[in-house]
């Protein structure tokens, strides 16, 4: 039983404009949303999280839209560069007992193209 | 400074053997959590101490699989009569541990990835 969902495997987006990664999740316990970015032979590195009292939060190019209702998040990266090429895992947690118990999407491998 | 590291980072057995892997967190973090990453798949949680105290380990598959963390800080997880599909990376990960904060950023290691024969 997935709960948190990435129903997209890869994703092509062309240098400087918009790249949307989208994420579902099913655990209405949910409370806290993160993203993380993997580039190869490396660990996943923390990028962007959100708390479920919000609805967005923004860093530099990077936002994240919380919808509570529809259990959906969205990554929108903007303007795209060829750096940004690797995979977004969609991480949610429970924030029980004082730890994140982080639980995992499949991951979107973004390609940024010039 | 260093990030977290982890020891073998390649290790290939033959089944029915032990095997144990290595993590080295981020000096001063509190939270070690490890992970199991299939193929094409996303981490999924295993384990999580606090300090030396195991809190939650009820993602273990089984109990063939252990964890000890017994001065607080590195830890090793112990797969005992290995089996083909023990196959898989496994990450670690640490955090400062801020009670009650969200804010608590889990950093990874760059994993181990176990091949099981």
């Amino acid at each position: 039983d997935q709960q948190v969902k990435q129903n997209s495997p890869s994703l092509s987006v062309q240098e400087g404009r918009i790249s949307i990664l989208n994420c579902d999740y099913t655990n209405s316990m949910f409370d806290y949303f993160l993203w993380y970015k993997k580039y190869p032979a490396e660990g996943p590195t923390f990028l962007i999280s959100i708390s479920s009292i919000k609805d967005k939060n923004e860093d530099g190019r990077f936002t994240v839209f919380l919808n509570k209702s529809a259990k959906h998040l969205s990554l929108h990266i903007v303007p795209s560069q060829p750096g940004d090429s690797a995979v977004y895992f969609c991480a949610a947690s429970a924030r029980a007992g004082g730890y994140n118990k982080l639980i995992f999407g499949a991951g979107t491998r973004l390609a940024v193209h010039p | 400074g260093a990030g977290v590291s982890q020891s073998p980072r390649y290790k290939v057995t033959k089944r029915g053997q032990d095997v144990a892997l290595r993590c080295d967190p981020i000096s001063g973090h509190v939270s070690l959590y490890w992970y199991r990453q299939a193929l094409g798949q996303g981490p999924e949680f295993l384990t999580y101490f606090n300090y030396e105290a195991q809190q939650d380990k009820s993602g273990l598959p089984n109990d063939r699989f252990s964890a000890e963390r017994p001065e607080g800080s590195i830890s090793t997880l112990t797969i005992q009569r290995t089996e083909q599909r023990d196959s898989a990376m496994y990450r670690c990960a640490s955090s400062r541990g801020l009670a009650g904060g969200q804010g608590d950023t889990q950093y990874f290691g760059p994993g181990t990835r176990l091949t099981v024969l």
